[in-house]
Parts: structure tokens; sequence; C-alpha cells
């Protein structure tokens, strides 16, 4: 079984911080990782795409990967209260974990 | 939301009836797929089509059968509806590396 493991939370940090999302995967034949915001009642919105190993910014949003660690992650910086919704890590477009719920406190 | 859209929002089925989920994209992408979510859950892959006429199933098929006769249209059928078909089923449209979600259809099997 070909699984995409993400920390359930719920993640709870103050506005301003870093947030920081995992994300462990099972298959290691994997080339394609995305990260998306999913508001609560709303469908998934692309954040983040990953290919090679090291690190992609986008603006607040930096994504890690770490294919020999089979690891994946996104880190929130300057966390606004705009930004608490649930984050769906997926590898391929195959398969997707559960989600992290995030909430940021003013 | 743009450029995918489904309907209906919201159905409610009695155990064994069957239904059709309409998703139409304007976008003119191959790619387009289906998904469900189940409460606290991720999205799981129900089929996926890479072009007109080209489908093919993904994690979780079994109920469902899907059709793809034109590049707009990708609908999902729901054949003998049951309890544990309840769920906030998704389709999406894929350009390049970027998905495209529907609104979603809300279903509820009693």
């Amino acid at each position: 079984q070909k699984e995409v493991e993400q920390n359930s939370g719920p993640l709870s940090v103050p506005e301003g911080a870093i947030a920081s999302l995992n994300c462990t995967y099972s298959d290691r034949g994997s080339q394609s990782f995305f990260w998306y915001r999913q508001y609560s009642g709303k469908s998934p919105e692309l954040i983040m795409s990953i290919y090679s190993n090291g690190d992609k910014e986008d603006g607040r949003f930096t994504a890690q990967l770490n294919k020999a660690s089979q690891y994946v992650s996104l880190l929130i910086r300057d966390s606004q209260p705009s930004d608490s919704a649930t984050y769906l890590c997926a590898v391929t477009y195959m398969r997707f974990g559960a989600g992290t719920r995030l909430t940021v406190k003013p | 939301n743009a450029g995918v859209t489904q309907t209906p929002k919201f159905r409610i089925l009695k155990i064994g009836q069957s239904m059709t989920l309409q998703c139409t994209q304007d976008m003119n992408h191959n790619y387009m797929y289906w998904y469900r979510q189940d409460p606290g859950m991720g999205l799981k892959l129900i089929y996926y089509s890479v072009g007109a006429g080209i489908t093919d199933k993904g994690e979780v098929p079994n109920g469902y059968n899907v059709s793809r006769s034109t590049t707009e249209d990708f609908p999902l059928r729901l054949e003998l509806a049951a309890p544990s078909q309840t769920s906030v089923y998704f389709c999406a449209a894929r350009i390049s590396d970027t998905q495209y979600f529907g609104p979603g259809t809300r279903l509820t099997v009693l």
C-alpha cells in the first residue's frame, strides 16, 4: 500500500510565526510532490509543487524535499490568520495525505 | 474553481439508486480526475482520464464508472448507491503541474 502520512494536527501558531507542516511517503519511486490548501467547505487549491531535492520558495511559502528520507515539508513564514486552513500533501496526483489543520491565532 | 463546474452541489440518494455526477471544464485540459473526500480525510482517487476516450482506475473505483467522450466532460456514474459512498466528490482538470478543482458535490446515501 502506497501511503502518504501527515500529522493530523491541529497545529496552532501565533500570527507572525513560522508554521511547519510535514509529510512522509512510502513510494520511493515518486517524483512529484504537491501542497494544497483547503479552506473549510471549499475545494483544494495548489500552493506549491516540488520535484527535486532541496528547497523551493514562493513568497511566504517554502517547500522542502528529501527523497532519501521520503520526506516533504511546507514552511509558512509570517503566518497570517488567513492561512488558517487544512493543508494537504500529495504525491503525484494519485495519493493525498489526510491533511493537517492549521490555525493561526491573531 | 474557475473553469471546472460540477453539478449537482448537493444530493441525497436512497440505497440502491443510481445517479451521475457531472463535471465540465472549459480549459481544454486533457487530464481530468475524480476524487472523493470523506470527513477529516484526504482525497482518494476514483478514476482519471488522460484524454477523450481514455480512462483508468484510481485507488477506489469500485461502485463507480466513468466515460470521457469529449475533452470537456467527465461524468461519474454511481450504480446501486450504498451508504459507504456518502462523501464529497471533487472533479479536477490539470494542465502542466496545476490541478484546478471544481466546487464539489456533497452526496448522502440513506
